[in-house]
């Protein structure tokens, strides 16, 4: 079965810091896409980061990148730059290229950002 | 342009009551999901429609059923509620190709409270 862990229920940085978020996942299918989602108090999901596994280059969106390691099954979130509306729960999710399109979720991490 | 939007935001059913949630996906997406996210977890997937058709069922009992329209809209059901049916549920629409990954984007949710 295919499971997503993200081993660290909560975070904290400084603002104007850099963060790394965890997640490791276990899969034996060998194509699949990476995601890592933002839920702000508002409670709506919002996609930060993409990555697919047949691509060796790591996504990068502005302040977010990742480093996505696909032998050791990682997929880390670098926030850079933190800033007060980074705070959220960031969930990690996996999905397989092919068969149906259920996205698997972590348990989520909460960042804090103090100022 | 609108993104995806659902309906109730919040309400509240006693327990053995039916509930039906409802969905517009964002124009020009013809898939549709939902997901159930309890307090303090992520979410887990519940149903997948493309073209009408259900495509991917997760292990929910037959008591939550969906349908999806001509419009590409879909409602998620539930019978016979029973407290632990309490929970954020989540709709999400994607555009359906290799290019997009799939990528799904989703609504603020329907916040059920079961009583």
């Amino acid at each position: 079965a295919q499971t997503v862990t993200q081993s660290q229920p909560e975070m904290s940085v400084q603002e104007a810091e850099t963060v790394t978020l965890s997640c490791t996942y276990d899969t034996s299918e060998s194509d699949y896409y990476l995601f890592w989602y933002k839920q702000p108090p508002s409670r709506q999901m919002i996609l930060v980061i993409r990555q697919e596994a047949y691509k060796q280059q790591n996504a990068t969106e502005n302040r977010f990148s990742v480093n996505f390691q696909k032998a050791a099954k990682s997929f880390s979130l670098k926030i850079s730059d933190s800033q007060l509306g980074d705070a959220a729960m960031y969930f990690c999710a996996y999905r397989p290229r092919g068969g149906d399109y259920k996205y698997i979720f972590g348990t989520g991490t909460r960042l804090k950002v103090l100022a | 342009d609108a993104g995806v939007t659902q309906s109730p935001t919040h309400l509240i059913k006693t327990r053995g009551q039916h509930v039906t949630l409802r969905c517009s996906p964002i124009s020009g997406h013809k898939s549709v999901s939902w997901y159930q996210q309890v307090l303090g977890q992520g979410p887990q997937f519940i149903f997948q429609y493309y073209e009408k058709e259900e495509r991917g069922r997760g292990n929910f009992p037959d008591r939550f059923s969906a349908r999806q329209f001509p419009n590409y809209s879909s409602e998620l059901n539930v019978n016979a509620l029973l407290l632990g049916d309490s929970a954020l549920y989540l709709c999400a629409s994607s555009l359906v190709g290799r290019a997009t990954g799939n990528t799904i984007y989703f609504g603020e949710g329907s916040w059920l409270t079961v009583v």
